[in-house]
């Protein structure tokens, strides 16, 4: 089974509007950790934002928050406010396990598109 | 403060050469990770080195082989280059001591086997 999976291979957004990029993972360990990147045409991984499994409150970094929901395993990303640069592939990624392991399973990516 | 450095950042090579690909980690970060993207797909773990040492190691054949330098720099190599080696390579360094353990990446090298 997919450890994550990102069932948005494309989204389209109007600029100044927000927009959620879904992502669902599967792990059986207690301690993990969830990620979003953001990967625009240079090729580079931005990292936006971080939700630990033992978090009780939802990740919020700016324009980024991440909507966290551990019954249903999802850690959906929320764009608010949406510009022209956040046009770029986005990419939910998961830390199992705790201690020294720093490995990240990642998903196959969202290729957003902010409108004008 | 400077980024993660890769070089080179593209290169050619013909199927059964080799090549090696460098990173320089954030000042500081004293892990290194490498990945490979496929095009289309989100990348996949190769190596993880802490202090000099292999900490983790993905699901890549014994052509892959990497290591990490006194400086915490580190090397990835690829002997015998087949077709699907194709890829951009992603060091990445992170700060050991970090709780979320985030990755911050480099702009990779892109590599195109003829």
């Amino acid at each position: 089974a997919q450890k994550i999976t990102q069932t948005q291979p494309g989204m389209f957004v109007q600029e100044k509007e927000a927009v959620t990029l879904d992502c669902t993972y599967d792990t059986s360990d207690q301690s993990y950790g969830l990620f979003w990147y953001k990967q625009p045409s240079s090729g580079e991984m931005i990292f936006l934002i971080y939700q630990g499994s033992y978090d009780e409150q939802n990740a919020t970094e700016g324009r980024y928050s991440l909507n966290f929901q551990k019954a249903r395993k999802s850690a959906n990303l929320v764009i608010s406010a949406s510009q022209l640069g956040d046009s770029a592939m986005y990419f939910c990624a998961m830390r199992e396990g705790a201690g020294s392991a720093r490995q990240l399973t990642f998903g196959s990516g969202t290729q957003l598109t902010v409108l004008p | 403060d400077a980024g993660v450095t890769q070089s080179p950042t593209h290169l050619i090579k013909t199927r059964g050469q080799h090549v090696t690909l460098r990173c320089s980690p954030i000042s500081g970060h004293k892990s290194v990770s490498w990945y490979q993207q496929v095009l289309g797909q989100g990348p996949q773990f190769i190596f993880q080195y802490y202090e000099k040492e292999e900490r983790g190691r993905g699901n890549f054949p014994d052509r892959f082989s990497a290591r990490q330098f006194p400086n915490y720099s580190s090397e990835l190599n690829v002997n015998a280059l087949l077709l699907g080696d194709s890829a951009l390579y992603l060091c990445a360094s992170s700060f050991w001591q970090s709780e979320a353990g985030e990755l911050f990446f480099g702009e990779g090298s892109r590599l195109t086997v003829l």
